[in-house]
């Protein structure tokens, strides 16, 4: 089946850096990925949504230059937290949707990533 | 626009017996419906999925659920709750074209030896 590889699945580390999560469709290509957010004991909050070669489209209320998305390529996504402070804590998870012609294919998600921002 | 419902926040049976986990739906199109199930720390791991084919859906597991435009519900169920089975559990719609998912707040099942 379908694997979305995140890496790396948790980061300990000082308010101001950054940090950068990858998120891999490892055995399919994907033009389209998906960044979200969860709450502890919470649903996923989409964050955006990642689309190869152009620009990633934001949800409304999502800092664009705080959450910095790139996606190179077919395979790979990354989001970059930049300046973290410990507001940003929290479970990050992509997904990766395949690129093939027919419709309804599922999203994929990776195992995510646990931030923690001291 | 669409949404989700999850009716329950928190489910719990014991093993061996049925399992009922309800999700009612809001779309303004003919909606694509999903089941995910997240275990502790995890990503999301798809259960089954509805496209407008056949209304009885089978996943894997053995969790099924049914499309019902009627009632705008897609109940996920298993005759036999398994240990294996306790985790957080997602309805989810998305638009015609995938470009996003919208997530029902989730089920926690808890399943009692």
């Amino acid at each position: 089946g379908a694997v979305v590889s995140q890496h790396p699945s948790r980061v300990i580390c000082k308010s101001g850096t950054s940090v950068k999560i990858e998120c891999r469709s490892l055995d399919f290509q994907a033009t389209t990925m998906f960044w979200y957010r969860q709450f502890p004991k919470q649903s996923l909050m989409l964050m955006a949504t990642s689309n190869e070669g152009s620009k990633a489209t934001y949800e409304q209320g999502v800092e664009k230059d705080k959450f910095l998305i790139n996606h190179a390529s077919l395979t790979l996504s990354t989001l970059t937290v930049t300046s973290a402070h410990p507001e940003d804590s929290s479970f990050y998870i992509c997904s990766a949707r395949e690129t093939t012609g027919f419709l309804n294919q599922p999203q994929h998600f990776g195992d995510g990533t646990r931030l923690s921002i001291l | 626009a669409q949404s989700v419902t999850q009716l329950d926040s928190h489910v719990s049976v014991s093993e061996g017996t049925p399992v009922l986990l309800r999700c009612n739906y809001s779309s303004s199109y003919s909606p694509s419906l999903f089941w995910y199930v997240q275990h502790p720390n995890k990503g999301l791991q798809l259960l089954l999925k509805y496209t407008s084919a056949a209304t009885l859906v089978k996943g894997i597991n053995g969790f099924e659920a049914e499309f019902k435009k009627s009632e705008t519900s897609f109940h996920l169920t298993k005759p036999s709750a398994h240990m294996s089975d306790a985790a957080e559990y997602f309805c989810v719609v998305s638009d015609p074209n995938f470009n996003k998912f919208y997530f029902g707040s989730g089920t926690k099942l808890n399943v009692k030896p």
